[in-house]
């Protein structure tokens, strides 16, 4: 499962609070990952990191930020929460070499 | 028109049955990852192919770079296969993934 854990896992908060959801990996890989999965849309991308410090954005990043601090740990921050927002989060990792994606358990959030 | 595009979106099938699942795309790729993925559960890569054909069990993935197209096959199909399908492909100097929207199967016994 490539050491990947997120947290928390299920999340139920209100329009217009912060929220920040945590991914945690124990193999020092360089690229994460953030998506989020809607029916109808699938898995898009929200922002990305090649390395501490180092961000970009995705497809779907506006109401988005991020933060990578250390290899081990990449935090997704939304603002402000909106309904829009209720999705599956996915942290993925991308191997060295070979650049295949794992995927972690994922966050069920919920916004009221 | 989405750059990744998968057929069919659902599929039932017998147990037994040999299964085939398509995905196209339209953009130059170096690689291309299949997804599994089971009813409230987490993403599981299967494949990453560049070129030619691997397997894994009975389950059989296939790339035609030149046609822009890879198929998934799986052998003997078994009611624990059925879940969501998803091509993804590989592009840019970031590796970032485009993915199509999934088929979702169902194998009945």
């Amino acid at each position: 499962d490539a050491g990947i854990t997120q947290s928390p896992r299920h999340k139920v908060t209100e329009t217009g609070t912060p929220v920040t959801l945590r991914c945690h990996q124990t193999e020092n890989h360089r690229y994460m990952y953030w998506y989020r999965q809607d029916p109808g849309h699938g898995l898009r991308l929200i922002h990305y990191s090649y390395g501490v410090k180092d961000t970009d954005k995705g497809e779907v990043s506006d109401g988005y930020s991020v933060s990578r601090s250390k290899t081990e740990d990449f935090l997704l921050t939304l603002e402000s929460a909106t309904s829009s927002q209720t999705s599956v989060y996915f942290c993925a990792i991308r191997t060295q070499g070979a650049g295949e994606q794992y995927f972690g358990p994922g966050t069920r959030l919920t916004v009221t | 028109k989405n750059e990744v595009e998968q057929s069919p979106q659902n599929l039932t099938a017998q147990e037994g049955e040999f299964i085939t699942i398509n995905c196209s795309y339209s953009v130059g790729i170096s690689a291309l990852h299949w997804l599994q993925q089971h009813p409230g559960g987490g993403i599981v890569s299967l494949f990453m192919l560049s070129s030619g054909k691997k397997k894994h069990g009975r389950l059989i993935a296939t790339i035609n770079i030149q046609e822009k197209h890879s198929s998934l096959h799986i052998t003997a199909s078994h009611p624990r296969d059925s879940a969501v399908y998803i091509c993804a492909v590989i592009r840019g100097s970031q590796g970032n993934l485009i993915f199509g929207k999934g088929t979702k199967l169902s194998v009945k016994p």
